[in-house]
């Protein structure tokens, strides 16, 4: 069966970074992207980027650009993203899903698995 | 920015049918997706493109699409269902958009 298992909690102060892991079991990692979503304290899930696991390729949120790093190792099945010059907004529960392309005139996707979810608590 | 917008909560007593509706400008075009959390759990998909059920879903669970709005109906709702229920689509250049989030309570 397919599992996405996340690294712990961080508490990290601000302007530090943080890499979160996820690491995948029960398919071909190489075969889906990965994506990172994250969710703050009483706030809508916000969808940050995503790695093709195959040929590494990324594509980020505008609004994470320049401060987001996805990665992934592909001998430990692993994706892990990074977030730099973190401040307080930035607490919040980091989630990653394995992904699966639709195209419907655009290319887009949705999310068929999803990792426990890490929290990241950015406090000074 | 594009945004889907859900009511914040719905109320249903138990065996009777839960709608959550979720609007958004682009839904003709694009498909919507379900997902159910519950407190301190990770998203489940639930419906995907507009109306298919994945393997492991009860059939209880159905999608429509009409128009600008799409919905979620659960039918016969069951303690076990109360959870917060989120729509995701996508804007004109295919990134992804949730919506806010609907508290399902079941009285």
């Amino acid at each position: 069966q397919v599992q996405l298992v996340q690294s712990g909690a961080e508490v990290k102060k601000p302007g530090a970074s943080v890499k979160v892991s996820c690491k995948a079991s029960g398919y071909t990692f190489t075969s889906y992207a990965m994506h990172w979503v994250r969710q703050a304290p009483g706030q809508r899930l916000e969808w940050m980027g995503w790695i093709n696991a195959g040929n590494g390729n990324t594509k980020y949120s505008q609004k994470f650009q320049g401060r987001v790093t996805i990665t992934r190792d592909t001998s430990a099945s692993t994706a892990y993203m990074e977030l730099s010059s973190l401040r307080s907004e930035d607490t919040a529960v980091y989630y990653c899903a394995r992904g699966r392309w639709v195209v419907r005139g655009v290319t887009t996707y949705y999310f068929d698995y999803w990792g426990q979810g890490t929290l990241v608590t950015v406090s000074s | 920015s594009y945004e889907l917008t859900q009511p914040p909560s719905v109320s249903v007593s138990p065996g009777q049918t839960a709608r959550i509706t979720c609007s958004g400008d682009a839904l003709p075009k694009q498909y919507a997706y379900w997902y159910q959390q519950k407190p301190g759990q990770a998203p489940v998909l639930v419906i995907y493109k507009d109306s298919e059920r994945p393997s492991g879903i009860p059939e209880r669970f159905s999608g429509s699409s009409s128009g600008t709005t799409v919905t979620l109906t659960i039918s016969g709702v069951q303690a076990e269902d109360e959870a917060d229920y989120y729509c995701q689509s996508a804007d004109s250049s295919g990134t992804g958009v949730f919506g806010g989030g609907t508290k399902l309570t079941v009285l």
